[in-house]
């Protein structure tokens, strides 16, 4: 069964602003991962949180994790069309690492 | 490093027939993902390994699916018999910590 659970399923926006995607999650974790996939493609992770983290930054992504909430999500300022893709939430124990089902990101030019 | 290498990165094979997909991981990595992805189920987790020992592999679908990992620089998937409904893009992974994901095998069973 899948942990993180990302919102919306699906977001279109205009290039140039920003998107937020958001992943709740059920259990305890040690850390909190976001990936992306490009159509076709492998994931490629991004950005990763630690649970004792509530912020992170990395270049244009800003990552928060909630820990009392069990949610996270993911900012992309300044969209590009480059960002279209799929963005996953990745939620990390002692023991293994499980994927969301992911939100879809289309940018408009 | 040139990352998590797959193989074959295509295969196309008739229902019945025995499919393996290769994966050799990143070299110092401990742990190692097989995934599944499709439109309608998603990423779905296969099993995993951590220092070559499967640790979970309840979500590997059936008997018809196996996983092996005989050392730390090699891993296998076997589907046997295939069916169409096993088409997919299978991939590995492995980590320290973030993983790392494999270009995918895309496995079509006719």
């Amino acid at each position: 069964s899948q942990q993180g659970e990302e919102d919306p399923q699906a977001l279109s926006i205009q290039e140039g602003e920003n998107a937020t995607m958001n992943c709740s999650y059920k259990t305890s974790i040690n850390n909190l991962q976001w990936y992306r996939q490009n159509s076709g493609r492998g994931l490629v992770h991004l950005i990763l949180i630690r649970s004792n983290e509530r912020e992170k930054h990395s270049g244009r992504l800003r990552v928060t994790l909630d820990t009392s909430k069990k949610s996270s999500s993911l900012l992309i300022t300044a969209s590009r069309a480059a960002d279209t893709a799929s963005y996953f939430c990745a939620t990390g124990s002692a023991s293994k690492i499980i994927f969301g089902s992911g939100t879809r990101l289309s940018i408009r030019p | 490093d040139a990352g998590v290498i797959q193989s074959p990165r295509h295969e196309v094979t008739e229902m019945g027939q025995e499919v393996t997909l290769r994966c050799k991981p990143i070299s110092g990595h401990n742990s190692l993902f097989w995934y599944r992805q499709t439109m309608m189920r998603g990423l779905e987790l296969l099993i995993y390994f951590n220092n070559n020992v499967p640790i979970d592999d309840s979500g590997m679908p059936e008997d018809r699916f196996s996983a092996k990992m005989p050392n730390a620089s090699f891993s296998t998937l076997k589907i046997q018999p295939s069916e169409p409904r096993d088409s997919a893009v299978y991939f590995c992974a492995s980590s320290n910590d973030e993983q790392f994901f494999g270009p995918g095998t895309r496995l079509t069973v006719l």
